[in-house]
C-alpha cells in the first residue's frame, strides 16, 4: 500500500500563488485532486494530473513527475480556504489518499 | 442530474453492524465505479471499498478486510456497505462515490470520482 505525504498547511495571501505538493505517487500512476470546504462533501478538483472537470476555475493547475504531483492555485481567493487532498490508484484495483493539506488564506 | 443519496445517520453500539446505503441516479448505474470514503471527526479522506456494479465485483482496503461488505442491486441502482464489529475509531461521516474507468489503448484509466454522496455519518459509542 502506497502512501502519499502532503504538507499540512499551506496559506497565502489573496492574489498569491499556492502550491501543494503529494510525494510518493508511483510513477506510472494519476493522481487526482481533491477540494474540500468545511462542512462539505469533497470535490474533485483535478483528475489525471492536470485535468480539469468542467467548472473548475483555471486558478487551479496539476502537475506531476516522477513520484511526486503537485497542485497550484494561482490567485488565491478567499473562498480557496479548504482541505485538498490528493489521490492514487494503489495495488488490487484500491485507492490511497493523502493526509490533505488546509490551506488558508491569510 | 447525477445524484447520489445516501442512507440517514446511524448510532450503533460496540461490537454491532451498520449497514449504509447510497442510491444512484441520473445516470447509466452500471458504467462507473462506485467507492466508499469515509472521515473520522477532524481527520482526513480514508478510502474503504469500492464496487463495480457492472459485474458486482468488489475491491477492500486491507485495514478493512473481513469486518466490510460491499453490494450493488442493479435492479434499484444502489449499493450497500456493511461494517462490522464496530468500535469507537468507526466513528465518522461516510461518503460513497462514482468514478468512470476507460480503456486507453492496453491501460485502465480512470476520471477521479467526480460526483459524491451527502454523507452519512456513523456514531459509535455506548
Amino acid at each position: 500500500q502506497s502512501v502519499l505525504t502532503q504538507p499540512p498547511s499551506a496559506s497565502g495571501t489573496p492574489g498569491q500563488r499556492v502550491t501543494i505538493t503529494c510525494s510518493g505517487t508511483s510513477a506510472n500512476i494519476d493522481v487526482y485532486w481533491y477540494q474540500q470546504l468545511p462542512g462539505t462533501a469533497p470535490k474533485l478538483l483535478l483528475f489525471r494530473n492536470d485535468q480539469r472537470p468542467s467548472g473548475v476555475p483555471d486558478r487551479f493547475s496539476g502537475s506531476k513527475s516522477g513520484t511526486s504531483a503537485s497542485l497550484a492555485i494561482s490567485g488565491l481567493r478567499s473562498e480557496d480556504e479548504a482541505d485538498y487532498y490528493c489521490a492514487s490508484w494503489a495495488d488490487k484495483l484500491s485507492v490511497v489518499f493523502g493526509g490533505g493539506t488546509k490551506v488558508t488564506v491569510l | 442530474q447525477v445524484h447520489l443519496v445516501q442512507s440517514a445517520a446511524e448510532v450503533k453500539k460496540p461490537g454491532a453492524s451498520v449497514q449504509l446505503s447510497c442510491k444512484a441516479s441520473g445516470y447509466t448505474f452500471t458504467n462507473y465505479f462506485l467507492h466508499w470514503v469515509r472521515q473520522a471527526p477532524g481527520q482526513g479522506l480514508e478510502w474503504m471499498a469500492i464496487v463495480n456494479p457492472s459485474d458486482g465485483s468488489t475491491s477492500y482496503a486491507q485495514k478493512f478486510q473481513g469486518r466490510v461488505t460491499m453490494t450493488s442491486d442493479t435492479s434499484t441502482s444502489t449499493i450497500y456497505m456493511e461494517l462490522s464489529s464496530l468500535r469507537s475509531e468507526d466513528t465518522a461521516v461516510y461518503y460513497c462515490a462514482r468514478e468512470e474507468r476507460f480503456l486507453e489503448w492496453t491501460t485502465y484509466r480512470y476520471n477521479g470520482m467526480d460526483v459524491w454522496g451527502q454523507g452519512t455519518t456513523v456514531t459509535v459509542s455506548s
